[in-house]
């Protein structure tokens, strides 16, 4: 079965500094890909998605970016990140054929 | 996607059955019942699924009401570690790209005492 790796579990950064987030599967090839955001009590928002490699499509207008170089492997990205991207960050992984999303365990980012 | 309602909590006894309630009467017919849990600052984790008949695997019990406007998740033996918020979410099977999104509403946060 897939596993979804996600690291740093946490994070913590300044105002306009860059980001780099990364989720890795194991288990699987050729799965769709999403990066979703968890703010403080509210539920998820899909970011990015990603149908295969160097193929990201965006839900939403936003400081961030997303880039997928290899089959297993996806990045969420910032230049410059602003405090309304403090969150829990989750990579989810979908399997071809099947519906069913499994998530990693996150990355809380907390920017100050 | 259909609208779901949960009820915001829910206590059980460690041990004992936990019967998660959801209401989805404007669900359409080719829409699925999917269950989700949220451990404390973990990811979300699949519980199970159905469409109309009712469903079990190693985790729980689905059970989807004749008319499908509503359903129950049964956890048979509550353990201190299924405390958590579940999520129901109705929504069609298959599709492309975003149509897998994935939209949590509130969900019911039960805790399992001892």
């Amino acid at each position: 079965s897939q596993t979804i790796h996600q690291w740093p579990a946490t994070l913590v950064q300044p105002v306009g500094s860059p980001l780099s987030l990364e989720c890795t599967v194991e288990g699987t090839s050729n799965p769709n890909l999403y990066w979703y955001r968890q703010a403080a009590g509210r539920g998820l928002q899909l970011l990015f998605y990603s149908v295969g490699i160097g193929q990201i499509s965006s839900e939403v207008p936003q400081n961030l970016s997303a880039s997928r170089p290899q089959d297993r492997q996806f990045i969420l990205s910032s230049k410059k990140l602003l405090l309304s991207d403090s969150g829990f960050y989750l990579c989810a992984c979908r399997l071809a054929g099947l519906d069913t999303q499994y998530f990693g365990p996150g990355t809380r980012l907390t920017v100050l | 996607d259909a609208k779901t309602t949960q009820p915001p909590s829910m206590d059980c006894a460690e041990g004992r059955a936990a019967n998660l309630p959801c209401n989805h009467s404007t669900i359409s017919g080719n829409e699925y019942v999917y269950w989700y849990r949220q451990i404390h600052s973990q990811g979300p984790q699949y519980i199970i699924h159905g469409l109309k008949n009712n469903e079990t695997n190693e985790m729980a019990s689905l059970i989807i009401t004749e008319d499908r406007k509503s359903s129950t998740l049964i956890l048979p033996h509550a353990t201190l570690r299924d405390t958590a918020v579940y999520y129901c979410i109705v929504r069609v099977y298959g599709g492309g790209g975003s149509n897998y999104k994935l939209t949590f509403g509130k969900g019911t946060l039960l805790t399992v005492n001892p």
